[in-house]
C-alpha cells in the first residue's frame, strides 16, 4: 500500500527566511513523487515532480526537492520564502495512472 | 486553453437529496480523476474514467455514489441520498495520458455540505 506522512501540521516562518516541508512515504516500487500547492478556495497546482534522474528536483516559484531513497524522503524547500508562499502544501506519492495518495498537508503561514 | 473547469463551486443538500458535480476536463484531455478531501485531511483518490469508461474505482464508496464520463459533455460524480459524512471537498483533474510527461491538473473544485 502506498501512503505518505507529512509531519508538520502547520510551519510559521518570516518572510525572507528559508522553508523546508517535510514527506516520508511509503511506496512498494519506485515512486512518482509530486508536491502540490492549494491557495485557500482553490484547486491544487503542481509544484514539481520526480520520476526518475537527477534526485534534486526544481520547480515553480523558486522551489526545489530532494529525493532520498534511503529515507524514504520527499522535502520540499525554497531558500526565501515570500508573503505569497503562504498556502497549504501537500506532498503525493503514486504510480504513472495518477492513482496518488496525498498527505493530511503542511499549512505555511508568511510573517512580515 | 482554459483549466479544468467543475461546477458548482459551492453546493448545499440537505440529507437525503442527490448531488450532482460536474467536471469539464481541460481540451485534449481523455483522462479524468476524482479525489475527496474531508476537513484536515489530504485528497483521497475516488475513480478514474476515461471517455465512457470506468478505469479504476477502487476509491468509491459502495454505495450511493457513481461517476460516468459521456463521449459527450462533462464527466457527472453523482451522490445519491446525502448523508452529512458525505460534506467534503471534491476535486476533479484530468490528464491526455498517462506517460511520465503526462501531468494532471485539477480544477478548483465542488465543496459539497449536507444539511
Amino acid at each position: 500500500a502506498q501512503s505518505v506522512t507529512q509531519p508538520d501540521i502547520h510551519i510559521t516562518v518570516s518572510e525572507g527566511a528559508s522553508l523546508e516541508l517535510r514527506c516520508n512515504y511509503s511506496y512498494g516500487a519506485t515512486p512518482y513523487l509530486f508536491w502540490y500547492v492549494q491557495s485557500p478556495g482553490q484547486g491544487l497546482q503542481l509544484l514539481l515532480k520526480y520520476f526518475s534522474g537527477d534526485t534534486l528536483v526544481q520547480g515553480i516559484k523558486g522551489f526545489e526537492a530532494e529525493f532520498k531513497r534511503s529515507q524514504s524522503s520527499f522535502n520540499l524547500r525554497k531558500p526565501s520564502v515570500h508573503w505569497s508562499d503562504a498556502a497549504e502544501y501537500f506532498c503525493a506519492v503514486g504510480a504513472r495512472d495518477y492513482k496518488l495518495s496525498f498527505g493530511a498537508g503542511t499549512t505555511v503561514t508568511v510573517r512580515a | 486553453n482554459a483549466g479544468v473547469m467543475q461546477n458548482p463551486r459551492h453546493l448545499v443538500r440537505r440529507r437525503g437529496q442527490e448531488a450532482r458535480l460536474r467536471c469539464s476536463p481541460m481540451k485534449g484531455h481523455s483522462h479524468v480523476y476524482w479525489y475527496r478531501q474531508l476537513p484536515e485531511e489530504g485528497l483521497k483518490f475516488m475513480v478514474y474514467l476515461q471517455k465512457e469508461n470506468i478505469i479504476d474505482e477502487s476509491g468509491m464508496p459502495k454505495e450511493r455514489f457513481s461517476a460516468e464520463f459521456p463521449k459527450e459533455g462533462p464527466s457527472i460524480l453523482r451522490i445519491q441520498q446525502v448523508v452529512r459524512g458525505d460534506s467534503a471537498a471534491y476535486f476533479c483533474a484530468s490528464s491526455p495520458g498517462t506517460s511520465d510527461n503526462s501531468e494532471a491538473f485539477f480544477g478548483q473544485g465542488t465543496r459539497l455540505t449536507v444539511v
